[in-house]
């Protein structure tokens, strides 16, 4: 049991380029989160998913897709990367049981020059 | 929407004394409320969680949370900090249940423990 799995853990991008940021969970949960964590300004929410096929903007979506087509993968793309852009990914889980309780990745540290 | 408001960017406390981390929040509905801690360079850990019950909540490492609704607060203690507490705390809230079930954190708050 793995359980959130962020790909890549460093990147350093151009301006302008693309990427994406790979999640997978085994743990069948249903909900899952894309947070982007900037010092002093604590972790913001960009998309979240509450299952395959369905996603939603949260607080800074400007700049970023997702897509939900499984259970268990959330990936994040990056379209025409701006430095603004550089930061700490953090993908996160949970099962929407009553619980409550994310289960986070280990993080992608970003960097756009 | 919910929203947090971490009233200290920075914490600095002597090793064996005790620390109050504050957060306050807002909410139009029922909330559940969180702490997560993150050491260097790591992901987040949960710390505890207020889901219902008693409004004392005791998590892992000594530390415990009071949600209080008038105050619309939920602070963190600990009796006794030691060095390895030295991280940063995030408090967190969400509504509950269905569209509300977004985890909002606030900007958190760094504990540096000090011998």
């Amino acid at each position: 049991n793995a359980g959130v799995t962020q790909t890549p853990k460093f990147r350093i991008l151009k301006i302008g380029q693309s990427m994406t940021l790979q999640c997978t969970q085994d743990m069948n949960h249903n909900y899952m989160y894309w947070y982007r964590q900037d010092p002093g300004m604590g972790l913001k929410l960009i998309y979240y998913s509450v299952g395959a096929g369905i996603t939603d903007k949260g607080e800074v979506p400007n700049g970023y897709n997702v897509s939900r087509s499984t259970t268990e993968d959330f990936p994040l793309r990056l379209e025409l990367a701006a430095p603004s852009q550089t930061s700490v990914y953090f993908c996160a889980s949970f099962l929407d049981s009553g619980a409550n309780v994310l289960t986070f990745g280990a993080g992608s540290r970003l960097t756009v020059l | 929407a919910q929203s947090v408001t971490q009233l200290d960017s920075q914490v600095p406390v002597f090793e064996e004394a005790p620390v109050e981390l504050r957060c306050n929040y807002s909410s139009s509905v029922s909330v559940y409320l969180f702490w997560y801690v993150q050491y260097p360079n790591q992901g987040l850990q949960l710390l505890l969680k207020y889901l219902s019950g008693s409004t004392l909540v005791k998590g892992i490492n000594g530390f415990e949370a009071e949600f209080n609704k008038s105050q619309t607060s939920f602070h963190l203690r600990k009796p006794s900090v030691h060095i390895s507490d030295t991280a940063e705390y995030f408090c967190a809230v969400s509504g509950r249940g269905g569209a509300t079930n977004k985890l909002i954190f606030g900007t958190g708050t760094l504990l540096a423990v000090q011998p």
